[in-house]
């Protein structure tokens, strides 16, 4: 069991610049998220996923959007990146019917 | 939205001391829970308070859910090294398992 998976680890961008962050989990969860983690921020959701078929914006979607592939599988694209997306970014993963998430391990942006 | 306060944002501390961490809610909460997040690592989850009062201790840490489950807290006796990171609250906002997090207290331990 790998749990949730993150891809690519490190990336760099130059403004303007499109790029798409893999998530896969393999716990069999309905409910997958996007945060982001700023210093002093703490972690903010970019999007959800309830369930196959569905996403729903969080607290700060803006410039950003998602893909629920399949069951597995959530991906969170940036269409024209910019230097305030500079962030790490986690994914997550929670069983229907519990508030328990699952992180996995981040993908470090920065935005030239 | 629902908002989450938590204080302090940093602690630093000597290794023996005691740490504690508190989590503030303007409504009442639903439960919370709390992660822990090491330097470079990802938030892991710790527990989850559902019960007004409720305390429960994870062998150093002991976590507190407010009587009127508008905040809580996490308290580390004797800190030791291996406790160094950021500690989370979370709440769960509106419908679904969606979390509100606070914005952490980071945790400092000197030999």
């Amino acid at each position: 069991n790998a749990g949730v998976t993150q891809t690519p680890k490190f990336q760099v961008l130059k403004t303007g610049q499109s790029m798409t962050l893999q998530c896969a989990q393999d716990m069999n969860h309905n409910s997958m998220y996007w945060y982001r983690q700023d210093p002093g921020m703490g972690l903010r959701l970019i999007y959800y996923s309830a369930s196959e078929g569905t996403t729903d914006k969080g607290e700060v979607p803006n410039g950003y959007n998602v893909s629920r592939l399949n069951k597995r599988e959530f991906s969170l694209r940036l269409e024209s990146a910019a230097p305030s997306q500079t962030s790490v970014y986690f994914c997550a993963s929670s069983l229907t019917g519990s508030a328990t998430q699952y992180f996995g391990p981040g993908t470090r942006l920065l935005v030239l | 939205g629902q908002q989450v306060m938590q204080i302090p944002q940093y602690q630093h501390v000597q290794e023996g001391e005691d740490f504690t961490t508190y989590c503030n809610s303007s409504t009442t909460l639903s439960n919370i829970q709390w992660y822990k997040q090491r330097p470079g690592g990802h938030p892991v989850f710790l527990i989850q308070l559902v019960k007004s009062g409720e305390v429960k201790k994870q062998k150093r840490l002991t976590f507190q859910f407010g009587e009127a489950k508008k905040n809580s807290s996490l308290h580390i006796t004797a800190t030791q090294t291996t406790d160094v990171g950021t500690y989370f609250c979370a709440a769960l906002t509106g419908g679904g398992n969606k979390l509100t997090f606070g914005t952490g207290t980071q945790l400092k331990v000197e030999l």
